[in-house]
């Protein structure tokens, strides 16, 4: 059971937007930033965005994140077949004093 | 471009010892936090732990009691050792970099290794 709540799946034809959920509380994302990972099958984690809303450099601005108290969110619009990947968000809490994240989100375009 | 590159053994008896070592090459150790994560396979990311290359640890509560990490600047990589493993302990180990911490607090990993296939088995 992970701390973060994401739905298990979310599906969307290429070219279309997507939106996806990051659920917590007052002691995890309510009290810290929130960064998103992207993990295409067989690799490693990639950094999508951090403090809630910042892209790395190399991230189009095709992904959007956004923060409102204790739910975060992922927007991906323009979506390719290549964004096909599991999706998660993570933080810091404070009660369990460790980083957690969300069991994760797979990305179907259809 | 950083680029980590995680190395061990991809076996390991119950009982016995993980031990883990992340490289470091296009970038420095210093001064940033480096961490560990975990994941079984189809499953999703488990925080181990991190280390400031000053040496300053930050551990899963849930394994702290069998984890230790250390950093070696001069050869720019850090290691972890994980006791006592059973086949629970057996996942994907990636190595990652935090960029940014605000008093030992990090939510951020921008570089990651490809990860290593670690199995507990006898």
């Amino acid at each position: 059971q992970s701390v973060l709540t994401q739905p298990p799946s979310v599906s969307a034809a290429p070219g279309q937007r997507v939106t996806m959920s990051c659920s917590g509380s007052i002691s995890n994302i309510g009290s810290h930033f929130v960064s998103w990972y992207q993990q295409l099958p067989g690799t490693a984690p990639k950094l999508l965005i951090f403090d809630d809303v910042k892209r790395p450099s190399r991230i189009p601005d095709r992904f959007f994140g956004s923060k409102s108290g204790t739910s975060a969110t992922l927007d991906i619009a323009e979506l390719q077949t290549g964004d096909e990947a599991d999706y998660f968000c993570g933080t810091w809490d404070n009660s369990l004093s460790a980083v957690v994240f969300g069991g994760g989100t797979k990305l179907t375009v259809l | 471009q950083v680029n980590l590159q995680e190395s061990g053994p991809e076996l390991v008896k119950p009982a016995e010892t993980l031990s883990l070592t992340c490289s470091v090459s296009g970038g420095s150790v210093m001064p940033y936090y480096w961490s560990w994560f975990r994941q079984v396979p189809g499953q999703g990311l488990e925080w181990i732990g991190y280390i400031f290359h000053t040496g300053t640890t930050n551990f899963n509560p849930s394994l702290k009691s069998r984890l230790s990490m250390s950093i070696d600047t001069s050869k720019n990589q850090f290691s972890l050792r994980l006791v006592s493993v059973t086949p629970a302990d057996t996942a994907v180990y990636y190595c990652a970099r935090a960029p940014f911490c605000s008093q030992a607090v990090c939510t951020r990993f921008d570089y990651w290794g490809q990860g290593r296939l670690v199995t507990v088995s006898s």
